[in-house]
């Protein structure tokens, strides 16, 4: 089935400094991923969705500028949370959805769990 | 808009049959999804259904109603590694991104 690969599974960065996540589509083609983030206790909230070769979508809330968000090919997207702040620590999973599995091809990362000190 | 609900906890005994209730509210239905997820972990795939029925998978099954706006998760045979969040996810007609509910954190005791 399809796999989505991301690294690093664990961070810890001190406050002010920038931190770089990565989302792969093993084996196949993603030209849409889906960057969320999850509190201790809560469920999923999208963050933004990545457009292969374009700028990615925000949803509401999200700072763009904060969230640095790259799509440079049909397999990989990467986030970055610039600037780190305590508050930023959470779980970040990314997903992708796989066209040829139809409605049900959506398929998680493994989640980047991210602690600011 | 969309809106998704479901119960934040619950607690079943190994061994017996559980029911995770989710109702939801969106502008354009297309599809129901449940996920599994356990501490830490990404969430896995469990359920999808369009159609209004039941969807039988082994231990697990799916219920959804569209005039109603509500599906549920039926467990049987409970094992206490069922012990996770299950989560409600909607997906919007022309939409790319899944929508999920709370999570329901369920909690599976001897």
């Amino acid at each position: 089935g399809a796999v989505v690969s991301q690294h690093p599974s664990w961070v810890i960065c001190k406050s002010g400094t920038s931190v770089k996540i990565e989302c792969r589509s093993l084996d196949f083609q993603a030209t849409t991923m889906f960057w969320y983030r999850q509190f201790p206790k809560q469920s999923l909230m999208l963050m933004a969705t990545s457009n292969e070769g374009s700028k990615a979508t925000y949803e509401q809330g999200v700072e763009k500028d904060k969230f640095l968000i790259n799509h440079a090919s049909l397999t990989l997207s990467t986030l970055t949370v610039t600037s780190a702040h305590p508050e930023d620590s959470s779980f970040y999973i990314c997903s992708a959805r796989d066209p040829s599995q139809g409605a049900i091809g959506y398929t998680f990362g493994s989640g980047t769990r991210l602690t600011v000190v | 808009g969309q809106n998704i609900d479901q119960p934040t906890e619950m607690t079943a005994t190994e061994g017996a049959i559980v029911q995770i209730n989710c109702t939801y509210q969106t502008s354009g239905f297309n599809g129901l999804f449940w996920y599994q997820q356990h501490a830490g972990e990404a969430p896995t795939f469990l359920s999808y259904n369009v159609l209004d029925g039941l969807e039988e998978k082994g231990r697990f099954s799916s219920f959804l109603s569209r005039s109603k706006g509500y599906s549920y998760l039926l467990l049987k045979e409970l094992q206490m590694k069922d012990s996770a969040s299950y989560l409600c996810a909607g997906l919007e007609t022309g939409a790319n991104n899944l929508f999920f509910g709370t999570g329901t954190r369920l909690t599976v005791i001897p």
